[in-house]
C-alpha cells in the first residue's frame, strides 16, 4: 500500500547536538518530498522540498534533507540543533507530481531538545 | 502580505449539530486544500476546491462539505458532528499552475465536539 512512514514517533536532542529524522515511503514511481514543521499552535511551515535534481536539498532554518531513492527515504538532518527547534515534525509526499496537489503526510515525530 | 488565515480559532460543538469554518487563501493564491489533523497525527487530506469546484476528494463521509467563493475564500462545513470530528483543520492555499509548487498552511481551528 501507498504510506508515507517516521519510524520515531519522539526524538529528544541537546542544544548544540545534530539531528536527524528519518522519512520513508512508499510508491511505485518517485513521489515530489517534502518536510513540514509545526509548532504548538501554529499551522504548518515548509521547511524544504524535493521536486527532482540533486538529492542533497536545502531549507530553512539551517535543515537540509538527503533523497535516497535506492532506500526510499528522505531524511531530515541539522548539524546544531536550537531550543527553538522543538516541534513536531511531518514528512510528506506527492505522488502525482502536480503543483498544489493534496498531499500525503506521515505520522509525525515530535522533537524534545535538552538545555 | 497575509497568509492564510482561518477562523474561528477554536470551536466547542456538541454531537449532532452542524459547523462552518472558514479560510482566506494566501494573497494571489487560487486553490484551496482542507486537512484534517487528529490529536497525534498527521494531517489527512478533506478536499481541494478550484475554480469554485471540488477537484478533489479524500476518504471522507458526505457529511463532509465546502464551498469555494468568486474571491477564493473557502468554507468547511461538516454536519452531523460525531465525537471522532474533533481535531485540527488545516487549510492550505496555492497557485494552480504557479512556479513555487508548494502549499501554504493556516494556523488552524480547533473543533472539539463533546
Amino acid at each position: 500500500a501507498q504510506s508515507v512512514t517516521q519510524p520515531d514517533i519522539h526524538i529528544t536532542v541537546s542544544e548544540g547536538a545534530s539531528l536527524e529524522l528519518r522519512c520513508n515511503y512508499s510508491y511505485g514511481a518517485t513521489p515530489y518530498l517534502f518536510w513540514y514543521v509545526q509548532s504548538p499552535g501554529q499551522g504548518l511551515q515548509l521547511l524544504l522540498k524535493y521536486l527532482s535534481g540533486d538529492t542533497l536539498v536545502q531549507g530553512i532554518k539551517g535543515f537540509e534533507a538527503e533523497f535516497k531513492r535506492s532506500q526510499s527515504s528522505f531524511n531530515l538532518r541539522k548539524p546544531s540543533v536550537h531550543w527553538s527547534d522543538a516541534a513536531e515534525y511531518f514528512c510528506a509526499v506527492d505522488p502525482i507530481k502536480a503543483a498544489g496537489n493534496k498531499l500525503t503526510f506521515g505520522g509525525g515525530t515530535r522533537v524534545l531538545v535538552k538545555p | 502580505d497575509a497568509g492564510v488565515t482561518q477562523s474561528p480559532t477554536h470551536l466547542i460543538k456538541t454531537r449532532g449539530q452542524q459547523v462552518t469554518l472558514r479560510c482566506s487563501p494566501k494573497s494571489g493564491h487560487d486553490t484551496v486544500s482542507w486537512y484534517q489533523q487528529a490529536l497525534g497525527q498527521g494531517p489527512q487530506f478533506i478536499f481541494q476546491y478550484y475554480e469554485e469546484e471540488e477537484r478533489q476528494r479524500g476518504n471522507f463521509p458526505d457529511r463532509f462539505s465546502g464551498h469555494q467563493f468568486p474571491n477564493y475564500s473557502s468554507e468547511l462545513n461538516v454536519n452531523a458532528l460525531l465525537l471522532g470530528d474533533s481535531a485540527l483543520y488545516l487549510c492550505a492555499s496555492s497557485l494552480e499552475g504557479g512556479p513555487e509548487d508548494i502549499q501554504y498552511f493556516g494556523a488552524g481551528t480547533r473543533l472539539s465536539v463533546l
